[in-house]
């Protein structure tokens, strides 16, 4: 039972462009939403959060969209470096509670130069 | 900056071996946390640790069992490992229950069961 779902297991862009990584959930118990980024032999590493109260949040050429309704997040990457290229996560929990993180299976983002 | 360092970056063990794989933060967190990476099922919570002497289980636990005595170190043990439990593995550490702080991950262990 996969309450996290990042349905695009692998996305290909342009470098300069847009990459656009979408997160779906099932559960509406959660509240706080959150993107991690991973290379290749390395632990994720903390990218972008969003709590239920806000539906953008921003950090430099990274945003995130929630809408709630639709129980969808977004994470927009603008412009799209080769850097960029790797594992993306996304996460959620509950606001209160444990920090216990439900993690999506990740999309992989290649930045083509 | 935060560090969270494991023990081993990559590991090879015998069926029926009793496996420990470490993990310390030197960040004071009170949450912490084991993961396995697995691939097409993304990172699945073992157990995790709010404090000292205390665990929960978290989503895959059979097969695990850990042991927190200190709070900057928190160990994953596998009791008789089986080649299913060939997995990457990720410890993690936050700040504080209910302050939905980021975790932060150390650089994994690649464990291989033979």
């Amino acid at each position: 039972d996969q309450q996290v779902k990042q349905n695009s297991p692998s996305l290909s862009v342009q470098e300069g462009r847009i990459s656009i990584l979408n997160c779906d959930y099932t559960n509406s118990m959660f509240d706080y939403f959150l993107w991690y980024k991973k290379y290749p032999a390395e632990g994720p590493t903390f990218l972008i959060s969003i709590s239920s109260i806000k539906d953008k949040n921003e950090d430099g050429r990274f945003t995130v969209f929630l809408n709630k309704s639709a129980k969808h997040l977004s994470l927009h990457i603008v412009p799209s470096q080769p850097g960029d290229s790797a594992v993306y996560f996304c996460a959620a929990s509950p606001l209160f509670g444990n920090e216990k993180l439900t993690f999506g299976t990740g999309t992989r983002l290649t930045i083509i130069p | 900056d935060v560090k969270v360092t494991q023990s081993s970056r990559y590991l090879v063990k015998r069926t029926g071996e009793k496996v420990f794989l470490e993990c310390v933060q030197d960040m004071d967190h009170e949450n912490m946390f084991w993961y396995r990476q697995d691939p097409g099922l993304g990172l699945r919570l073992i157990y995790f640790s709010y404090d000292v002497k205390m665990k929960e289980k978290g989503d895959i636990p059979e097969g695990y069992s850990v042991s927190r005595e200190k709070k900057e170190r928190f160990s994953l043990i596998l009791e008789s490992a089986s080649t299913n439990q060939t997995s990457m593995y990720l410890c993690a550490s936050s700040l504080l229950l209910y302050s939905n702080q980021p975790q932060h991950f150390g650089d994994g262990t690649r464990l291989s069961i033979l």
